[in-house]
């Protein structure tokens, strides 16, 4: 069974700060590899998706992410993060043989200070 | 675009009541999903539908059931409700017979079990 663990629980940054938020996974297998943000009070949202080539993936609203096999590793980065980006982030996985079920990680709490 | 539409938003039910969640996924979306998101937790996997069969099972307890229909829309029938079922229900649809299709949320069903 797959598994994923996100390092940062709560992450607080000022407007304008760089973002980077851990992400790794567990799987003896190939999977697919995925960001969700909820804002408050809202569903989640992805904001991208990793299945095969580039490993360096971009996103909406100025997100990338980048996969790194060797370390088991899909950290989500931002250069400069908006007071608007106050959400929690989800890294998620998927299995190429099981379907498109995916396994959250615990998440992430991003406040964006003025 | 046409998104999720899970209904009811919120409900409030007392223990050992029943509650039912329905979930109607975006057009020709073939495949549904359910998750449940306690307070502060991660989204867990409950359950997964392709063409209206059971696709995946996951921590589902025994005392819910879910079926998905012949439009495709979804039901979790919930009984004998406890007050740890009290959580954010999310519903996801997607492209089953489409590899690698992305699951696309709905905005839950916030369930307050007293």
């Amino acid at each position: 069974a797959q598994s994923v663990s996100q390092h940062n629980h709560h992450v607080i940054l000022s407007e304008a700060a760089s973002l980077e938020l851990g992400c790794n996974y567990s799987y003896g297998g190939t999977v697919n590899l995925f960001w969700y943000v909820q804002y408050p009070g809202q569903h989640l949202q992805l904001l991208l998706k990793y299945f095969s080539g580039d490993p360096l993936v971009k996103g909406i609203k100025g997100f990338e992410a980048e996969f790194i096999k060797s370390k088991f590793s899909f950290n989500l980065r931002k250069p400069s993060v908006q007071w608007s980006d106050t959400a929690e982030y989800f890294c998620a996985v998927s299995s190429t043989g099981g379907g498109n079920k995916l396994t959250f990680g615990t998440g992430t709490q991003l406040k964006v200070e003025l | 675009a046409a998104g999720v539409i899970q209904s009811p938003r919120h409900l409030i039910k007392e223990k050992r009541e029943t509650a039912t969640l329905k979930c109607y996924p975006i057009p020709r979306h073939d495949t549904v999903y359910w998750y449940q998101q306690g307070p502060g937790q991660d989204p867990q996997f409950l359950i997964s539908f392709y063409e209206k069969m059971q696709s995946d099972k996951g921590s589902i307890p025994d005392r819910f059931s879910a079926q998905q229909f012949s439009d495709y829309h979804s039901e979790l029938n919930m009984s004998s409700l406890e007050l740890g079922d009290s959580a954010l229900y999310f519903c996801a649809s997607s492209l089953g017979g489409t590899y690698n299709s992305p699951l696309h949320f709905g905005n839950g069903t916030r369930l307050t079990v007293t």
